[in-house]
């Protein structure tokens, strides 16, 4: 079954504190994995794709990597206002176009 | 990416009653979502909503209970049947258009409380 689990559940760092959330996933065939952002009382907010192990992107203070069984997203020097909820995601190549979910890490970035 | 709006942003409901959400996407879209956010956890697909035929439903979500219409493009909706306590949770929309990537953009979702 396609799973996919995140940890830690929930990070405190201070400003500036570089760290990185890990997106753990099986899946039986990947299309493509995905990063989303979610504040408080919004709607996930799309950060990256990634299609394959070894590639990375970057987006500000904020870069994604791929293996063939996880995917790490590395904060560095984070902000207060990075503060949210990270969600990864994967969608498999025979699960038509199903994202499964995993439930988040909450991030706490303190001044 | 496509702006995606949602109607009503939140509700109060009574245990029983139905509520219908709206999801209205700024351009043509070729695949339409819904999703539930229950409190505290992580998102999980209802339905895809399907043009013009009956939406697909995931195992664990029936059309008696989540009916989805999808007369067009850029519009669709979610109605929640009968509704009780357990189906407080956030109803999310999403988008995604399949001849540029798999990418899925979502709404702001509605938050409903059933009392």
């Amino acid at each position: 079954e396609d799973q996919v689990t995140q940890s830690p559940e929930a990070l405190r760092l201070q400003e500036g504190e570089s760290s990185s959330l890990n997106c753990s996933y099986t899946v039986s065939g990947l299309r493509g994995l995905f990063w989303y952002r979610q504040d408080p009382g919004k709607g996930p907010e799309f950060l990256f794709t990634l299609y394959s192990a070894g590639e990375e992107k970057e987006k500000e203070r904020l870069k994604a990597t791929l293996t063939k069984k996880e995917s790490f997203l590395h904060i560095t020097a984070p902000k207060p206002e990075d503060s949210a909820t990270y969600l990864c995601a994967v969608q498999a190549n025979t699960g038509g176009f199903k994202t499964i979910f995993g439930a988040g890490t909450r991030l706490f970035v303190k001044a | 990416s496509a702006v995606i709006s949602q109607k009503p942003s939140r509700d109060i409901c009574q245990r029983g009653t139905s509520l219908t959400i709206q999801c209205q996407v700024d351009s043509q879209v070729t695949m339409m979502f819904w999703y539930r956010q229950q409190p505290g956890q992580s998102l999980t697909l209802i339905a895809t909503a399907n043009q013009g035929s009956e939406a697909t439903y995931e195992s664990g979500f029936v059309i008696d209970k989540f009916p989805i219409s999808r007369p067009n493009l850029t519009f669709s909706t979610l109605t929640v049947s009968n509704m009780s306590p357990e189906d407080s949770s956030i109803y999310l929309c999403s988008v995604a258009q399949l001849a540029v990537n798999n990418e899925q953009f979502f709404g702001p979702g509605t938050r409903l409380t059933v009392l």
